[in-house]
């Protein structure tokens, strides 16, 4: 099945920097790549999703890349504020379900 | 609009007990997706329906979990003789399928139900 890895598993900036999670994947069938957010005590949220005939797509001050050949996925924040910082979840989709990474902590620091 | 809604919040339940957890989906929301969320780490997938019909249950972890979704709409994950390895979160998420799009939609999560056997 699909083997989704994710890093850094925390990450700390200080406002105004910019933040970049990774991830990679195993399975070439994977098509779809969404990234969530999610603040405690709450379920994930979408922020953005990229599909596979996509190589990069932006929105505001979050852009998502990918590179098939690699099978890897990036999560890019710009301009990092306070209101940014929770746990951040890349996945990716073969078939029914969203395989899921194990997670990035961003604390963005005043 | 509302979003995907589950109940209960929270749940205690001593080990040996039976517990059943709802999701209410997003309304029109064809697909429904359960997810167990372990302390610290991402949602893995259990099951998933298509309207009234479960089309894929291999992430149930054991013949305990059981899930229907008998009129297409709200969603019960029903979980027997909970053992302490059950505790964690459970969550429900929907997405909005039309029959002419590749199967790459939106699932949109509920809170999820944060359930703690003892």
């Amino acid at each position: 099945g699909e083997n989704v890895e994710q890093h850094p598993s925390t990450l700390s900036v200080q406002e105004g920097d910019s933040a970049v999670i990774k991830c990679t994947y195993s399975d070439s069938a994977s098509n779809y790549f969404p990234w969530y957010k999610q603040e405690l005590g709450k379920g994930p949220q979408l922020i953005i999703d990229i599909r596979s005939n996509v190589g990069e797509k932006k929105d505001q001050r979050i852009a998502v890349t990918l590179n098939k050949t690699a099978k890897h996925f990036s999560l890019h924040i710009t301009e990092t504020q306070p209101e940014d910082s929770a746990v951040y979840f890349c996945a990716a989709r073969s078939g029914y379900a969203l395989n899921f990474g194990k997670g990035t902590s961003l604390l963005v620091t005043p | 609009g509302a979003g995907v809604s589950q109940s209960p919040r929270y749940k205690v339940a001593k080990r040996g007990q039976d517990v059943a957890l709802r999701c209410d989906p997003i309304s029109g929301h064809v697909s429904l997706f359960w997810y167990q969320q372990a302390l610290g780490q991402g949602p893995e997938f259990l099951t998933y329906f298509q309207n009234e019909a479960q089309l894929d249950k291999s992430g149930l972890p054991s013949d305990r979990f059981f899930a229907e979704r008998p009129e297409g709409s709200v969603s019960t994950l029903k979980i027997q003789r909970t053992q302490q390895e059950d505790s964690a979160v459970y969550l429900c998420a929907s997405s909005l399928r039309r029959r002419q799009l590749a199967s790459q939609e939106t699932q949109y999560f509920g809170p999820g139900t944060r359930l703690l056997v003892l």
